[in-house]
């Protein structure tokens, strides 16, 4: 199975503070999706085909990446972005998911 | 909207098996490839089951970890899909999640939890 790695597992960032995290790939990806999840919450699509925002995402957030190599930044960080993000590829069966990036306010 | 709603989750013994029920609103149920996924406590997302539309007859396609135990399933006629669980065992305690297509629209999700 293509296996995901996020990087790091844990980060914390300032108001307005520019963030990237990073999502590898054991096996070349076509696209790469991301998810953002608050506690006790489901996961909601977040970013799709690997730079489109999903609906009602604030275009302060970006996606980028291809191959094995994928990240999600955020230009200026806000509260409202403290969360976990996980990346997930629909390339090869099973559909995995990274460990995902717990995202904190410093 | 697009709604999602899952339930059946509950306390049950190793061994055992339950079934997971998500009623769906909001869109053309018939048309959209449905799955199951589950996040154990504290651990990533785990996907575990995907059926596609009655014009792919209905295939279906399983993680490693529950294929043999589990079936997915689905009712177009109530928007619903279903996820038979049987030999569960401890490692399947998580929280469950229906979601569709490209995992765009997600349940809120239901607790099992399996345990002795």
């Amino acid at each position: 199975e293509n296996v995901l790695t996020q990087s790091p597992a844990i980060m914390s960032a300032s108001l307005g503070e520019k963030v990237t995290m990073s999502c590898r790939a054991s096996s070349s990806v076509n696209y790469m999706y991301w998810y953002q999840q608050k506690s006790d919450a489901s996961p909601k699509l977040w970013i799709y085909y690997t730079s489109n925002l999903a609906p009602g995402v604030p275009a302060r957030f970006s996606g980028s990446g291809s191959g094995n190599s994928y990240s999600l930044t955020i230009s200026s960080m806000e509260g409202e972005d403290a969360a976990t993000y996980y990346c997930q590829q629909f390339t090869s069966s099973p559909y995995t998911f990274g460990g995902g990036t717990k995202l904190e306010i410093k | 909207q697009v709604q999602l709603v899952e339930t059946g989750g509950g306390l049950v013994r190793p061994g055992n098996s339950l079934k997971l029920s998500c009623v769906t609103s909001g869109f053309t149920f018939s048309n959209y490839r449905m799955h199951w996924l589950r996040q154990p406590p504290g651990k990533r997302l785990e996907w575990i089951a995907v059926i596609t539309v009655k014009s792919d007859n209905y295939g279906a396609n399983y993680a490693e970890s529950v294929k043999g135990r589990f079936t997915i399933s689905r009712d177009d006629s109530k928007s619903s899909v279903y996820l038979q669980m049987n030999r569960l065992r401890e490692e399947d305690t998580a929280t469950y999640y229906c979601s569709r297509y490209y995992f765009d629209y997600w349940g809120q999700g239901t607790t099992l939890t399996v345990s002795s």
